[in-house]
């Protein structure tokens, strides 16, 4: 049984395009988050929810628009693609309030943009 | 405050031992260890959230020094399975969940 799952697994586009990307989890989590990571591995956080409410929301562009249907979706939808773009995105999960606050991430989706 | 790693990469023969460092020049609140393997997504390891506290799992193990600024992750009689990127994390403003990652340490274990 897949934890936190991702769809697609590889996105290619073109500049200026609009695309999206799902997260579904099935571990009961109350908050979800998605996660940039560039060519130099570096990980960020962009946003967090909670309960499908917006409670962390970094300085990521607003082109990026998180959606949470209900607290087991977490879709992020990327308006005028551009090239700085490119990265692998997480979606993870996590249980709040527990002492040991671990987040069980995605397989990622690989977003290319020519 | 982001948290600093070191070293950047490590090259290690199976058996080997390595220690890898997480640092900053404020208290920390938590400190999260995660390990990602190539193509792969990270994976959670451990958390140490008082100061002087050590925890193991496995043949890896972390402590957290008293003040709080800094942490040590062991891998002890290193395995192939070791070779990943380690990141550690901490609670930005003490918000959980808002995890800032160091920039990673790229571990290789060779035969």
């Amino acid at each position: 049984d897949t934890a936190v799952s991702q769809t697609p697994k590889y996105l290619v586009t073109q500049m200026g395009n609009d695309k999206s990307i799902k997260c579904e989890q099935n571990l009961g989590h109350d908050t979800m988050y998605w996660y940039k990571q560039d060519s130099k591995k570096f990980l960020k956080i962009m946003f967090s929810y909670n309960n499908k409410e917006l409670i962390i929301n970094e300085t990521v562009p607003n082109r990026f628009s998180p959606k949470s249907p209900d607290k087991a979706h977490l879709n992020l939808h990327i308006n005028s693609l551009e090239l700085g773009d490119s990265a692998v995105y997480f979606c993870a999960s996590s249980e709040p309030g527990l002492e040991v606050n671990e987040q069980f991430f995605g397989p990622g989706t690989r977003l290319t943009v020519l | 405050q982001q948290p600093v790693q070191s070293p950047q990469a490590v090259i290690l023969r199976e058996g080997e031992d390595a220690v890898i460092n997480c640092s900053s020049s404020k208290a920390l609140y938590s400190v999260h260890w995660y390990r990602q393997k190539h193509g792969e997504a990270p994976v959670f390891l451990m958390i140490l959230l008082k100061g002087g506290e050590q925890k193991g799992h496995e043949k890896i193990s972390a402590s957290f020094n008293e003040k709080k600024q800094q942490s040590s992750l062991y891998l002890t009689a290193s395995q192939l399975s070791y070779s990943g990127t380690y990141f550690c994390g901490t609670e930005k403003g003490g918000s959980q969940g808002n995890l800032i990652f160091g920039k990673g340490t790229k571990l290789s274990v060779k035969p």
